[in-house]
């Protein structure tokens, strides 16, 4: 039984590049979710997928932000030209959700960014 | 933003001890959902309480649910050095048109042994 896998755990950047994540779901889940948390914070939601239909993003997300999930499989989350103010950890999740509502939610281990 | 604001933000108790996180939110809910995570993990969940339900236990956890006074407790019983993690409450709430689960600033738990 698999969980939630991101990669890569950790990521160190220049200011500047660009920066991609990967994160594989449960197989049977339907729902994908991007947080992004920093030191003794909750965790911000950024956006989340109902298969591959992108349903919601936040406004935290500027536009050097983008997220796939082609075939509704795996997701990706690309940080064009990253500035400090992005270094934080971005967590994954994902859930079997048959309602609008959102019940429990699967989390990866997370990627830590740091953009020096 | 941030929807549910925990209580205490920090709380540092003896091993044995039964302790206590309050969280309070601001709109109407679906569900209510603690999780737990430790130093640079990602979140484990708890427990959920659904908005018609008042109380619900899982082991020694304990959550009750005032959808009145729009708040939450958590309560872990005789409480263990692997108890020590932050808890965050999440809600499940519809905000800017989409269903989204939003989470508190969290509590973070120290049991000393």
């Amino acid at each position: 039984d698999t969980g939630v896998s991101q990669d890569p755990r950790h990521k160190i950047t220049k200011r500047g590049q660009n920066v991609t994540f990967r994160c594989d779901p449960i197989s049977e889940h339907n729902r994908l979710y991007w947080y992004r948390q920093t030191l003794g914070q909750g965790p911000e939601f950024l956006t989340y997928f109902q298969n591959e239909a992108q349903l919601e993003k936040s406004r935290l997300l500027s536009d050097r932000f983008s997220a796939e999930r082609p075939k509704g499989s795996f997701s990706t989350l690309e940080i064009q030209r990253t500035e400090q103010g992005d270094s934080a950890m971005y967590l994954c999740a994902s859930s079997l959700a048959k309602t609008a509502t959102n019940e429990k939610l699967f989390f990866g281990s997370g990627t830590q960014l740091s953009v020096l | 933003s941030q929807q549910g604001e925990e209580d205490p933000q920090a709380l540092s108790i003896q091993e044995g001890e039964n302790a206590t996180m309050n969280c309070s939110y601001k709109t109407s809910i679906n569900n209510l959902q603690w999780y737990r995570q430790n130093s640079g993990r990602g979140l484990v969940h708890l427990i959920l309480i659904r908005s018609n339900e008042r109380e619900k236990h899982s082991g020694r956890l304990r959550v009750t649910l005032d959808t009145s006074k729009k708040s939450s407790s958590l309560l872990i019983t005789a409480s263990r050095a692997a108890d020590t993690a932050s808890y965050f409450c999440a809600t499940d709430e519809y905000r800017s048109g989409a269903q989204k689960l939003v989470f508190g600033q969290g509590t973070r738990l120290t049991i000393n042994p």
